[in-house]
């Protein structure tokens, strides 16, 4: 399997900050990789599939990068809305898996 | 717009076997740009990834399951299904069927749904 981690575990911001979190993948995973929002007592909502493409309906404020190993998921003016926990999920072997998600909070 | 619903049991004894099954509508299971998935998640844990199953009824399950898993699709009621069998109490999680949309290459979980939590207790 390919084992995810995301830093930070859990962070504090403020409506109107930029906000990264980052992901690494255990292996080269080229740019399969994907990031969901889940807030609490819903299912994950995906909001960047392929390292950097915005899923239809996702506000623009969201936007990934990276390839390789290395990844980022960036929100430009965080909103109310926004906070929530956030997980990567690499998609490049049949056997997927999940890092173990990054918190924002006020 | 796709939509999928989970539906089973809320309680299983321990020992017993977990038997969930997933509608999904607006869309059709008899499609090959899809894997049907079932992800589970632990009380305030991450996301764990449990199996698909392929239209063709081809399955693959995450091997930290050992052979306790077994999927199943009905493609004439638009259903998938999920076996788990052995249930303890470790097993208590939040369920969730998901599409794995892979027609264009690009591999992802973009519909999800709602969960069902699952409590093994006696």
């Amino acid at each position: 399997d390919i084992q995810m981690t995301q830093s930070p575990s859990s962070l504090s911001a403020s409506v109107g900050d930029r906000v990264t979190i980052t992901c690494r993948a255990g292996q080269i995973i080229s740019t399969f990789l994907n990031w969901y929002q889940q807030k609490a007592g819903e299912a994950p909502k995906l909001l960047i599939y392929s390292a950097s493409n915005l899923q239809s309906g996702v506000p623009s404020r969201f936007s990934g990068n990276g390839s390789g190993t290395d990844f980022t998921l960036t929100i430009s003016s965080l909103q109310p809305e926004d906070f929530a926990t956030y997980y990567c999920q690499q998609s490049y072997i049949k056997f997927r898996s999940f890092g173990p998600g990054t918190k924002v909070d006020i | 717009q796709v939509q999928l619903q989970e539906a089973g049991p809320g309680l299983v004894k321990p020992s017993e076997t977990l038997s969930l099954t997933c509608t999904v509508s607006g869309g059709s299971v008899n499609s090959g740009t899809y894997y049907w998935s079932w992800i589970r998640q632990h009380p305030g844990k991450g996301l764990e990834w449990i199996g698909y199953i392929y239209f063709t009824g081809t399955t693959y399950y995450n091997p930290s399951l050992k052979s306790r898993p077994s999927m199943s699709i009905d493609t004439s009621r638009n259903q998938f299904s999920l076996k788990l069998s052995s249930m303890t109490a470790a097993d208590t999680a939040v369920y969730y069927c998901a599409r794995d949309s892979i027609g264009d290459y690009l591999p992802r979980f973009d519909s999800w749904g709602q969960g069902i939590m699952v409590t093994v207790s006696s």
